[in-house]
């Protein structure tokens, strides 16, 4: 069982250049969601989709752009890298509960991409 | 959410329980604990939650106080493989809703 699948696990880029990061999840989750985690600090929430076709913002969006492909797959791109999303990203999914106002469900997470902008 | 508050390291012997605290004062009668471990850099771990009852799984189990303002994580019988962060989250209930706040968490070393 894949789980969550993040591409690439390692990447440097220079300042200004772009890059989208992909994520697939084999769950059939409805929701996906991307992070990220600087050195020391817990995770923030950079965007999600609650289901295919629908994203929103989470706490830290500036600089990037999300695209809910399909159900399986959700990308984030950053347009024009800056040093300060240099980052460890992580992308996770999880299904909504039964019921319309049940979603206790957990989320399950990849192993990250770590970036780095010189 | 509601703010969560846990000591940032412990240590525990191998083979013992460890217990992890959490405090949340603040949280709501529709708010979740969760639990959540990360090892080294992998990606967080998904271990327990719970809404008001105690919950056991075959990971840990999770202890609500009645009153819901604090909580505890044990490890059973913790070995080597259990050191990592370790996070407690509340999170609201709802449909499309289901954003997690990461805090610092703490950082839990099984001592041989």
């Amino acid at each position: 069982n894949a789980g969550v699948t993040q591409t690439p696990k390692f990447q440097v880029l220079k300042t200004g250049q772009s890059m989208t990061l992909q994520c697939a999840q084999d769950m059939n989750h409805n929701s996906m969601y991307w992070y990220r985690q600087d050195p020391g600090m817990g995770l923030r929430l950079i965007y999600y989709s609650a289901s295919e076709g629908t994203t929103d913002k989470g706490e830290v969006p500036n600089g990037y752009n999300v695209s809910r492909l399909n159900k399986r797959e959700f990308s984030l791109r950053l347009e024009s890298a800056a040093p300060s999303q240099t980052s460890v990203y992580f992308c996770a999914s999880s299904e909504i509960g039964q019921g319309r106002r049940v979603s206790n469900q957990p989320q399950h997470f990849g192993d990250g991409t770590r970036l780095s902008i010189l | 959410d509601a703010k969560t508050t846990q000591p940032p390291s412990m240590d525990c012997a191998e083979g013992r329980a460890a217990n992890l605290p959490c405090n949340h004062s603040t949280i709501s009668g529709n708010e979740y604990v969760y639990w959540y471990r990360q090892i080294h850099s992998q990606g967080p771990q998904y271990i327990i939650h719970g809404l008001k009852n105690n919950e056991t799984n075959e990971m840990a189990s999770l202890i609500i106080t009645e009153d819901r303002k604090s909580s505890t994580l044990i490890l059973p019988h913790a070995t080597l493989r259990d050191t990592a962060v370790y996070y407690c989250i509340v999170r609201v209930r709802g449909f499309g809703n289901e954003k997690l706040t990461f805090g610092t968490g703490t950082r839990l070393t099984i001592i041989p």
